[in-house]
């Protein structure tokens, strides 16, 4: 069962880049990379999720490097709506192990003004 | 598109009495999650159905919690009886698939927060 590791918490400034790092050392051949956002009162939401190398929305980016044992979420410009919990999932499209579907602590970020 | 539909949005009841939630998922999607989220910890899954199977169910508490997902649509959730460390936020979300594949990200609903005193 691949786990994940986020910092537990982080601060930025509105305007700046911010980029989240997740850990999954354990990291299976199938397994995809699943970023959810989720703020106070709300489920949480979908922002992007990736196999390899970069993936780019109108949100975010997520940057996979070649062994996959972590990846990076980039917010560009963030701004006070961003702050929010973010989580990392990792799991396969198969669901086996049920990886997809274990949320962890997640990143807290906050943005000041 | 209408999103997932979840009620009562608060309950709060006494310890050992019962309780159930309701979660209509986003028309069309098969798969179908039940998520209990304690304060400052991430959702963790209770159950998963896929149209009116169960897939997951390992961490349901079986002894107190049960869930059904009758015609394939709407979903149930009840705990009875009800203890302490069962106030949490209660979360359903649904996909077109199984989680994990291309395009199958998970809609979650706003939730239902539990209160047992």
């Amino acid at each position: 069962l691949a786990k994940t590791t986020q910092p537990i918490s982080m601060d930025s400034y509105e305007g700046q880049e911010v980029n989240i790092t997740c850990s999954h050392n354990n990291i299976a051949t199938n397994d995809y990379i699943t970023w959810y956002q989720q703020f106070p009162s709300q489920g949480p939401r979908f922002i992007i999720q990736g196999y390899k190398t970069k993936v780019t929305n109108e949100v975010a980016s997520l940057f996979i490097p070649a062994d996959r044992k972590s990846s990076t979420l980039s917010l560009p410009r963030v701004s006070l709506s961003d702050t929010a919990v973010y989580y990392c999932l990792v799991g396969d499209q198969n669901n086996n192990a049920g990886n997809m579907l274990t949320f962890g602590g997640g990143t807290r970020l906050m943005v000041k003004p | 598109e209408a999103g997932v539909a979840q009620s009562p949005r608060y309950k709060i009841i006494e310890k050992r009495q019962s309780v159930a939630f309701w979660c209509n998922p986003i028309s069309g999607h098969a798969t179908l999650y039940w998520y209990q989220q304690i304060l400052g910890q991430g959702p963790k899954l209770l159950i998963q159905f896929q149209n009116n199977g169960v897939v997951d169910d390992s961490q349901l508490p079986k002894d107190r919690f049960s869930a059904e997902r009758l015609k394939g649509v709407d979903s149930t959730l009840k705990i009875q009886p009800a203890k302490l460390e069962d106030s949490a936020v209660y979360l359903c979300a649904s996909s077109l698939g199984l989680a994990g594949a291309a395009d199958n990200e998970q809609f979650f609903g706003p939730g239902t927060r539990l209160t047992v005193l």
